[in-house]
């Protein structure tokens, strides 16, 4: 099966806070490609990672950073000092081989999480 | 990445009509794909538009229902035929072929109200 699974309906923290969100991926590729995206109110998506199954480096950049763990087949996201801006769907997608040497997103269901002043 | 629109930017449409909406890309690239976001939910992949040839759609979506056209490497439209209110979703379409194959970057999406 080739599936995505945010556990995590949504979250509500409050500014400054800490900010973990789960993702758990299942696939039958050897090689392939993980997102994460950001949905705010005004409803488009804007690309924030992409990580490959052959590195397992931790990213971070700015107040972001991503934790690829093949072992528990997971590529959680975590936002350090949260901030109101930050408050928004997050969506994390898994890119699965298709026919023609193309690629197609499966994406999970979504966290909203929603930043307090 | 690139620039992508969409017109329209939203929509109110009857039920029974047809809408059309068109994607418009500022380069080349090889491969578009159609997503609907129905309400609250996640996105849902429609089909994916290969320049020159049928459109290739995923289990739950026809052609008769969602038909798609790719006359170029920068165009592409989705038309939502025969209304109802249950196609009431966010509609967007997305390129990969730019930085790699592996990678989409989304338009901003038609919002489609169906009454």
């Amino acid at each position: 099966a080739q599936k995505v699974t945010q556990a995590q309906t949504e979250i509500s923290v409050v500014e400054k806070e800490d900010v973990t969100l789960d993702c758990v991926y299942e696939t039958r590729d050897t090689t392939y490609y993980l997102f994460w995206y950001k949905q705010p109110p005004s409803g488009e998506l804007v690309f924030l990672i992409r990580r490959n199954s052959f590195d397992e480096q931790n990213e971070i950049s700015g107040r972001y950073s991503w934790n690829f763990q093949k072992s528990t087949s997971s590529f959680n996201f975590t936002i350090t000092a949260s901030q109101v801006v930050d408050s928004a769907v997050y969506f994390c997608a898994l890119s699965v081989s298709f026919s023609g040497g193309y690629n197609k997103l499966i994406f999970g269901a979504g966290t909203r999480l929603a930043v307090h002043p | 990445s690139a620039v992508i629109s969409q017109k329209p930017s939203r929509d109110i449409c009857q039920r029974g009509t047809s809408l059309t909406i068109q994607c418009q890309v500022d380069s080349q690239v090889t491969m578009m794909f159609w997503y609907r976001q129905q309400p609250g939910q996640s996105l849902t992949l429609i089909a994916t538009a290969n320049q020159g040839s049928e459109a290739t759609y995923e289990s739950g979506f026809v052609i008769d229902k969602f038909p798609i056209s790719r006359p170029n490497l920068t165009f592409s439209t989705l038309t939502v035929s025969n209304m109802s209110p249950e196609d009431s979703s966010i509609y967007l379409c997305s390129v990969s072929g730019l930085a790699g194959y592996y990678e989409q970057y989304f338009g901003p999406g038609t919002r489609l109200t169906v009454t």
